[in-house]
């Protein structure tokens, strides 16, 4: 299995509260994404990385924010959390060939 | 107009069935293709991916690209109870496709 795992992996948290989610690797890939799945929409770009503190948006960024200190986390952040984005979140990584691509087991959020 | 556009089912088969799994994309310069396979509550896993044009085999899967129609298919042979999933196409922009929720009953 590749090096990619996600924490935490289920979190039930109030409206307007804080929540960072973590993905970490070993893989020392270079680029590393943040999705969220939902029903009817399958997976949406939220933001990516592209190296240490290089990262841009994607698709669905608005409520959302993200850090890249390290090769090997991605930090994902809702600054206050509302029920909309009551989602699946699954991380990416991805080498320099397309087929070091992997994801992550997914984090679970539920914003009541 | 999205990038990529998929049906998202579900779609149901009996076991032995060819099952035949669409997208359409638009922007013609993305340059390979991937096909990725998701189980119930778990994350993707990279499938196959095709280069350009043309035909990929691997196994019981085929993957197709049309280019000239901006047209990918994957087709599974025999389809299995335990080709159960969702698959999601992607473009090498890393962008998804909804995703086809397929069953396939014994």
């Amino acid at each position: 299995d590749a090096g990619i795992t996600q924490s935490p992996r289920h979190k039930v948290t109030e409206t307007g509260t804080p929540v960072t989610l973590r993905c970490h690797q070993t893989e020392n890939h270079r680029y590393m994404y943040w999705y969220r799945q939902d029903p009817g929409h399958g997976l949406r770009l939220i933001h990516y990385s592209y190296g240490v503190k290089d990262t841009d948006k994607g698709e669905v960024s608005d409520g959302y924010s993200v850090s890249r200190s390290k090769t090997e986390d991605f930090l994902l952040t809702l600054e206050s959390a509302t029920s909309s984005q009551t989602s699946v979140y699954f991380c990416a990584i991805k080498g320099d060939s397309v087929n070091t691509i992997y994801f992550g087991e997914g984090s679970w959020l539920t914003v009541v | 107009q999205k990038e990529v556009e998929q049906d998202p089912g579900p779609l149901s088969v009996p076991e032995g069935a060819i099952v035949s799994l669409n997208c359409t994309y638009s922007n013609s310069a993305f340059q390979y293709f991937m096909w990725y396979r998701q189980y119930s509550r778990k994350g993707p896993e990279l499938l196959m991916y095709t280069y350009s044009s043309g035909n990929k085999e691997d196994g019981r899967f085929t993957a197709q690209v049309d280019k000239s129609s901006k047209y990918i298919s994957l087709f599974i042979r025999d389809s299995q109870p335990s080709d159960s999933a969702t698959y999601l196409c992607a473009p090498n922009d890393m962008r998804f496709g909804a995703g086809t929720r397929l069953t396939v009953k014994p």
